[in-house]
């Protein structure tokens, strides 16, 4: 069982570029999550995933976009990165039992800068 | 939106000395996590513990729910130790709204 795991696990983009990130779970979890973390700060929820095909904004949307073709895979992408991107990205997971057992489980993260 | 509070949000302790973490949050919630971030920010899962008592190892974790708050206990602390420890609560329903943590330094 890998889990949770992310790639790419470094990378360096220009303000303008695009990229996806790209998140994978082997626990037929149901629910997906993106969050993103500042230096000295908690993480803060991107964009989520209550199945697979389903995907609703979280806290701080703006400039990404995310897609669930696949239940195990949820990708983040940045259309037009910015140095205001620049963050530590994490990707968890979770059965999703409402009101129920939902522990969530975290990828290693993935350290992205802009310049 | 909920506000989650931790303290203290800076913690240095000798090798071996035990601590107690606290997280207060401002609303009614369905679930709370404790995480610790290691030093290669890798986050590491503690507790689920909506409410209650449990313990594993050196940790224990108590969260009184009617009153809003968890409490987490390291005893005999270690170097591995080091790192920040966070909590989370379910808040709104199956999202994570994480505190800003506790970072605990472990020294010889």
């Amino acid at each position: 069982n890998a889990g949770v795991t992310q790639t790419p696990k470094f990378r360096v983009l220009k303000t303008g570029q695009s990229m996806t990130l790209l998140c994978a779970q082997d626990m037929n979890h149901e629910y997906m999550y993106w969050y993103r973390q500042d230096p000295g700060m908690g993480l803060r929820l991107i964009h989520y995933s209550v199945g697979e095909g389903t995907t609703a904004k979280g806290e701080v949307p703006d400039g990404y976009n995310v897609s669930r073709l696949k239940k195990q895979n949820f990708l983040l992408g940045l259309e037009s990165a910015a140095p205001s991107q620049t963050s530590v990205y994490f990707c968890a997971s979770s059965y999703g039992i409402a009101g129920g057992y939902n522990e969530q489980f975290f990828g290693p993260g993935t350290r992205l800068t802009v310049l | 939106g909920i506000q989650v509070e931790q303290s203290p949000p800076d913690l240095i302790l000798q090798e071996g000395a035990n601590s107690t973490l606290r997280c207060n949050f401002s609303d009614s919630v369905n679930n709370l996590q404790w995480f610790h971030q290691n030093p290669w920010g890798q986050l590491i899962n503690l507790f689920y513990i909506p409410s209650g008592t449990k313990q594993n190892g050196r940790l224990s974790a108590t969260t009184v729910a009617t009153e809003r708050y968890s409490l987490l206990y390291i005893s005999s602390s270690q170097t591995t130790d080091s790192g920040v420890y966070f909590c989370a609560v379910e808040w709104p329903a199956s999202k994570l709204t994480f505190g800003t943590g506790t970072r605990l330094q472990v020294t010889l």
